[in-house]
């Protein structure tokens, strides 16, 4: 099975701030990697996948990037909405499998 | 708009069964994968299970192989899961959702049923 690590697994971060959240897999997964938004109470969100590509409606203040078994999530302007819990998932081979969440709070 | 209506959570005894319904609608239900992920109280996503558009390919987390069975009729747009042999572990919030077209990531997702499974 293909570990997901992300980090870090919490952080806090002020309206504005770019914050960054880093997924490594365990082997190569062929850019086959999403990213998902999950606001308490909610379902999740997708935001990004193929590593890179923003999912249709998704705001441009979400990038993603990397190859191989290193990936990012950026968002450039922290705003209160963007408060969440963030997984990464790769899609690669069986089974499917995320990473452990990195839970943004507001500063 | 894509919806995904989840149903069939509630409480049940270790051992028991329970099967869980997805009604979907705003899309073309039999032209894309679908997959079942769970969410434990407190916890990350987990995938359960995911089935091909026309039911002949299915696949499953180690975790629940021979106790859960998914299955959908495209007739009716929908998507189950068959729970049998529950556990305490497999307390969760339960999440139908639809691929991308292309690829085995979720889309969309529907805003899950809990399933508790305590005596």
């Amino acid at each position: 099975d293909i570990q997901m690590t992300q980090s870090p697994s919490s952080l806090s971060a002020s309206v504005g701030d770019r914050v960054t959240i880093t997924c490594r897999a365990s082997q190569g997964i062929n850019n086959y990697l999403a990213w998902f938004q999950q606001i308490p109470g909610k379902a999740p969100k997708s935001l990004i996948y193929a590593a890179s590509s923003l999912q249709s409606g998704v705001p441009s203040k979400f990038s993603g990037s990397g190859s191989g078994t290193h990936f990012t999530l950026t968002i450039s302007s922290l705003q209160p909405e963007d408060f969440a819990t963030y997984y990464c998932q790769q899609y690669n081979s069986y089974p499917l499998t995320f990473g452990g969440g990195t839970k943004v709070e507001i500063k | 708009e894509v919806q995904l209506v989840e149903s069939g959570g509630g409480l049940v005894q270790p051992g028991g069964s329970l099967r869980l319904s997805c009604a979907a609608s705003g899309f073309t239900f039999s032209t894309y994968w679908m997959s079942w992920v769970r969410q434990a109280p407190g916890k990350g996503l987990e995938w359960v299970a995911n089935i091909r558009q026309d039911g002949s390919e299915k696949h499953y987390v180690d975790s629940v192989k021979g106790r859960f069975t998914i299955s959908r009729d495209n007739a009716k747009n929908s998507l189950y899961l068959q729970m049998d042999s529950l556990r305490a572990e497999d307390t969760a919030v339960y999440y139908c959702a639809r691929d991308d077209y292309n690829y085995r990531y979720f889309q969309h997702w529907g805003q899950g049923t809990l399933v508790t499974v305590s005596s």
